[in-house]
């Protein structure tokens, strides 16, 4: 059974780099042919993809967030991890990492549990 | 303001059947498939119905996916009180080159 595990800090200062960590367990990430993603989702809120990782010649990012993200994967460790660049208030949010995979449909069928990063001084 | 456009609510009494609606455009639902998402309180998302209709291991069959045009819907049939979760739904956007998702819709049991 796979698992994912999402992990970093919780409090991030207006302007700086918030970065988080996904640990994949019960596969590998280098095995099959998987999107590794993040999602996002402010309290209260919906849902809100920021992209994900398929090669390092294959990303995609929200075209929202494009110009702040990037999203990397290590396969010595087994994780891939998120970076958002010049944070504020507004990308406080539950973060998600998900697996995604395409079967004449792209969709995420294992998800991490969330966790809450706060943008704050 | 969600590309795609659910219902923020619906409510149905026990043993009923509802449906939650998910409008679209050609570049997301009317060109790629629709997925539905169950979110239980202070969980994480759960796949619900992939490729339009399909239904994954495990998952209950009260639960249907279908899709017209730019359009899909999702019906839960016998509802109980543990149905109450919010329902995304969710596809390909081939104009952002992303996924998207709906805004979600509150379901309650009565």
């Amino acid at each position: 059974q796979v698992q994912l595990q999402e992990s970093g800090p919780g409090l991030v200062k207006p302007s700086q780099t918030l970065s988080l960590t996904c640990t994949v367990s019960g596969g590998s990430i280098s095995s099959g042919s998987y999107f590794w993603s993040w999602i996002r989702q402010p309290a209260g809120k919906g849902l809100e993809w920021i992209g994900r990782f398929y090669t390092s010649e294959s990303t995609n990012y929200n075209p929202s967030l494009k110009s702040r993200v990037t999203i990397s994967v290590d396969t010595s460790k087994n994780q891939f991890s998120l970076k958002l660049s010049s944070v504020t208030a507004a990308d406080t949010a539950v973060y998600y990492c998900a697996r995604a995979r395409y079967s004449g449909s792209y969709y995420f069928d294992y998800w991490g549990q969330g966790t809450l990063v706060t943008v704050s001084s | 303001q969600s590309v795609l456009t659910q219902p923020p609510s619906v409510s149905e009494a026990p043993r009923q059947r509802v449906t939650i609606s998910c409008s679209g455009s050609s570049s997301n639902i009317g060109n790629n498939a629709v997925n539905w998402y169950q979110q239980l309180p202070g969980k994480a998302p759960k796949l619900l119905i992939y490729y339009d209709d399909l239904l994954p291991s495990g998952v209950s069959d009260r639960f249907s996916g279908s899709k017209s045009g730019t359009s899909a819907s999702l019906a839960i049939s016998g509802l109980q009180s543990e149905d109450e979760a919010d329902y995304y739904c969710a596809a390909w956007d081939d104009s952002l080159n992303g996924q998207v998702f709906g805004g979600g819709t509150k379901l309650t049991v009565l």
